[in-house]
């Protein structure tokens, strides 16, 4: 599959490929983090949470990992198809105060 | 997404004029929060309520004032547009500081500010 380093603005795949988004963060102290995706002209919809206190968490195809030591977050597609065309953010928080968004990455997915 | 609505969708208007951009929820959420998006920049926090009639600054508040006199509306008030504040605005809402798992996004205003 792909993957990309730190932060890239663009990633394109191949359907039926594995999709790694990465993120970095910037508060230590952040105890929480959660991946949305967009479509054009909609709203960030909520994909995944994690907690500081996991590495790794899955849903329906997706895996978040976390490493606290490096302050990175990725975002794991599997079997990526069409419809996962979007823009993926990550953000960080800690309970009770506003989410901090990083800047995005377009997945475009070619069938 | 069905349980949050904003109003207008576009608007375009010129520089120094007021706009009031309107965020309704049916969830009955007690936070609610008021981003932009530009490019290269991702979400940005404008302003945020903890309740009714309670707010407080974000990230990028100049030039920008908000009102929530009921659970369900939460106003953002441009009082002299700019054209710096040209922007796609999304409103959000959730029920308890933590629930950001249940925290639920507008469609989106584009405004424009010639």
């Amino acid at each position: 599959g792909e993957s990309v380093g730190l932060h890239l603005p663009t990633l394109s795949v191949q359907e039926g490929d594995n999709s790694i988004i990465n993120c970095a963060y910037s508060n230590s102290a952040s105890d929480y983090f959660i991946w949305y995706k967009q479509e054009s002209g909609k709203g960030p919809q909520f994909i995944i949470d994690i907690r500081s206190n996991m590495d790794k968490r899955q849903g329906q195809r997706v895996t978040v990992l976390l490493n606290k030591t490096v302050k990175h977050l990725s975002l794991q597609i599997a079997a990526t198809q069409p419809g996962d065309s979007a823009v993926y953010f990550c953000a960080e928080g800690q309970a009770g105060t506003a989410l901090i968004f990083g800047k995005g990455t377009t997945l475009s997915v070619s069938s | 997404d069905a349980g949050i609505t904003q109003s207008p969708r576009h608007k375009v208007t010129e520089t120094g004029t007021p706009v009031t951009l309107r965020c309704h929820q049916t969830e009955n959420h007690r936070y609610m929060y008021w981003y932009r998006q530009d490019p290269g920049h991702g979400l940005r926090l404008i302003h945020y309520s903890y309740g009714v009639k309670d707010t407080d600054k974000g990230e990028v508040s100049d030039g920008y004032s908000v009102s929530r006199s009921k659970t369900e509306d939460f106003l953002l008030t441009l009082e002299s547009a700019t054209s710096s504040q040209t922007s796609v605005y999304f409103c959000a809402s959730q029920g308890l500081a933590s629930s950001y798992n249940e925290q639920f996004f507008g469609p989106g205003t584009r405004l424009t500010v010639l």
